[in-house]
């Protein structure tokens, strides 16, 4: 497996609060991602990483802010939380180049509920 | 742009029965595909991908995907169910020459029953 972690793995935390979550990898992988998971949606792009300060947006990026100081971490901060964030949120990598690297993989995934 | 219709949203097979799930893609050239597995509170595995070449791609576990064009179709299949692969199928759609934009599938959920 892939060396992804995501940190919480699980959270609740009440409408207009600060969140962020963590995702931490150890492969050297050029590109990280973020998706959220909700029933009768599939994985859906909120933002995602192409190098350290490169960033950019997903479809459903409202609401969502990232960064990127290094190449191993990379923070998903909803700046004031809404019962709509409540999902799951899946953390990917991948590293362009050739088709045999050029997959994503993913992280073992938050759940983030916002009450 | 492109998209991804699975549709079927739940699919029951018994042990040892054939498995096929369905995966119709839009995309204007020739896209890069995958097939991914979901256990229920885990994240998501590769099963298997297509890029260019042979249109039957072997994978993980015994499955294998087959692409066709003419169809726009990227259907799973696999010849003897186990119990244990009882989870939800992600299709997947990227680009040509890059997999750093995909589009997912809604998802199929497959059910074995013994």
């Amino acid at each position: 497996d892939a060396g992804i972690t995501q940190s919480p793995r699980h959270k609740v935390t009440e409408t207009g609060t600060p969140v962020t979550l963590r995702c931490h990898q150890t492969e050297n992988h050029r590109y990280m991602y973020w998706y959220r998971q909700d029933p009768g949606h599939g994985l859906r792009l909120i933002h995602y990483s192409y190098g350290v300060k490169d960033t950019d947006k997903g479809e459903v990026s409202d609401g969502y802010s990232v960064s990127r100081s290094k190449t191993e971490d990379f923070l998903l901060t909803l700046e004031s939380a809404t019962s709509s964030q409540t999902s799951v949120y899946f953390c990917a990598i991948s590293e362009p180049g050739t088709p045999s690297t050029d997959t994503q993989y993913f992280g073992p995934g938050t759940r983030l509920t916002v009450l | 742009a492109q998209s991804v219709t699975q549709p079927d949203i739940h699919i029951t097979v018994s042990e040892g029965a054939s498995l096929e799930l369905r995966c119709n893609y839009s995309y204007g050239a020739t896209p890069y595909l995958f097939w991914y597995v979901q256990s229920p509170g885990q994240g998501l595995q590769l099963l298997l991908k297509y890029f260019s070449g042979d249109t039957l791609v072997q994978g993980i576990k015994g499955f294998e995907a087959e692409f066709k064009r003419s169809q726009s179709s990227f259907n799973l299949r696999k010849p003897s169910v186990h119990w244990s692969d009882a989870a939800e199928y992600f299709c997947a759609v990227g680009a040509t020459g890059t997999a750093s934009k995909l589009t997912f599938g809604t998802g199929t959920r497959l059910q074995v029953t013994l």
